[in-house]
């Protein structure tokens, strides 16, 4: 079955430095690949995503994913970390065929803490 | 209404009892989904529905559990003789169409306690 691993439940970083957080998935067939993020009470945002095309995908509020078909990998990194970036991430994945009705399969999630 | 909305937002049970949460969702979008998300744990998948049919329920844990979606739209999510193991947050999302790149939107979540 289709699986999502998130390395790190914690990270803490300090105000401007990298944030990297790790997604591997599971699959024979590269999945289409989300990372959402889920600030104190509200719902969960789209950050990006990669369904085709351009391995390297941006998304809101500068993050940015990179797809690695070799290293089953689509971790999310952000140059500079700023303390509204404080907040729980999710990597998510829909299986590649034509029956997919868009359910996600979620990691684990990330808590993001940023330093001042 | 420019999101998805559920509500309650919080709600505290005793064990034993029915709890009903309901999702009103993006208005038009005919896909709509239902998680869980359990304290340090991701989001499991529930139920998905298409228009008022629920062709994937495969997410239910068990037959306490139900959910149905009236006119395309509001969609409720039924717990019976709630356990304690019940408290989690339950998360609705819509999307314009079941697809596999289209986005779905999250509502902000009924936290559901079970004392």
């Amino acid at each position: 079955a289709q699986s999502v691993t998130q390395l790190g439940s914690h990270v803490s970083v300090s105000e401007g430095a990298l944030v990297l957080l790790r997604c591997n998935y599971s699959s024979s067939v590269p999945p289409y690949l989300f990372w959402y993020v889920q600030y104190p009470n509200q719902g969960l945002q789209l950050l990006l995503k990669y369904t085709t095309g351009a391995t390297l995908v941006k998304g809101i509020n500068g993050f940015e994913a990179e797809f690695k078909k070799s290293e089953t990998s689509f971790h999310l990194t952000k140059p500079s970390a700023h303390m509204s970036d404080a907040a729980e991430y999710f990597c998510a994945v829909t299986p590649r065929r034509s029956s997919n009705t868009g359910k996600l399969i979620f990691g684990q999630g990330t808590t993001l803490q940023v330093k001042p | 209404g420019a999101g998805v909305s559920q509500s309650p937002s919080n709600k505290v049970t005793e064990k034993g009892k029915d709890v009903e949460l309901r999702c009103d969702p993006i208005s038009g979008h005919t896909a709509l989904y239902w998680y869980r998300q359990r304290l340090g744990q991701g989001l499991e998948f529930l139920i998905y529905f298409q228009g008022n049919s629920a062709p994937d329920k495969s997410g239910l844990p068990s037959d306490r559990f139900s959910a149905e979606r009236t006119g395309e739209s509001v969609s409720t999510l039924t717990i019976q003789r709630t356990q304690q193991e019940d408290s989690a947050v339950y998360l609705c999302a819509s999307s314009p169409q079941a697809a596999m790149n289209t986005e779905a939107f999250f509502g902000q979540g009924t936290r559901l306690t079970v004392v």
